[in-house]
């Protein structure tokens, strides 16, 4: 079966260091995958995607993430956090109809991040 | 601007009176999903639709309805609602075309409370 697994629920790093957020999935097919953001009492904001290419994919605000099927993770990277980045991170895995899939979402059950000043 | 809208955002009901949440998207979009939130669980599908007319369920549709009459319209129904369907509620949009089905387009949510 499908999933995604976010195995940090919570982060706390300083502000101006480097965040890495770990994803792995689980999916039979050609992953098409995604990280988004939210916000206290926000919706979700897509921060970036991948579905081909260059494995190393970037989004918005200074975010990237890399692609690396042998390890079956997509982990998300910042080089230097800002306060403002203090939200909860989902990663998901976008099945399509593979093997009778529902074309929904995948989601981790999120990371929270937290910045300290 | 490309969007997708829900209402309300906020709504608190008690249990049994029927309810209804609206979803809307401007992009023409084929495929439109209702997702609930909860802590620790991550968003999970409820129901989903592919076109007009054709809907079904997700992976937790138990005390859910849905209909889509319109290709923009996507409303949720609650017919009995109980507390333990109090979540944050994430409507969505894809094209179906190619794999942008992948990429989900969502609404801002809906807090629901039930008492």
């Amino acid at each position: 079966a499908q999933s995604v697994t976010q195995p940090d629920i919570h982060i706390t790093v300083s502000e101006g260091a480097s965040l890495e957020l770990r994803c792995n999935y689980s999916y039979g097919a050609t992953p098409y995958l995604f990280w988004y953001v939210q916000s206290p009492g926000q919706g979700l904001q897509l921060l970036l995607k991948y579905f081909s290419g260059d494995t190393l994919v970037q989004g918005i605000k200074g975010f990237e993430a890399e692609f690396k099927r042998s390890q079956s993770s997509f982990n998300l990277r910042k080089p230097s956090v800002h306060w403002s980045d203090a939200a909860e991170y989902f990663c998901a895995v976008g099945v399509g109809f593979y093997g009778g899939s529902q074309g929904n979402l995948i989601f981790g059950k999120g990371t929270k991040l937290s910045v300290k000043p | 601007e490309a969007q997708v809208t829900q209402n309300p955002r906020y709504l608190i009901t008690v249990t049994g009176k029927k309810l209804t949440v609206t979803c809307s998207q401007n992009m023409n979009h084929e495929y439109m999903s209702w997702y609930r939130q909860d802590p620790g669980l991550g968003l999970r599908q409820i129901y989903y639709s592919m076109n007009v007319e054709v809907t079904d369920k997700g992976d937790v549709p138990e005390g859910y309805k849905v209909s889509r009459k319109e290709k923009r319209n996507f409303p949720l129904i609650l017919e009995s609602p109980s507390p333990n369907q109090t979540s944050l509620y994430f409507c969505a949009s894809s094209s179906l075309a190619g794999v942008s089905h992948n990429e989900q387009f969502f609404g801002p949510g809906t807090r629901l409370t039930v008492l």
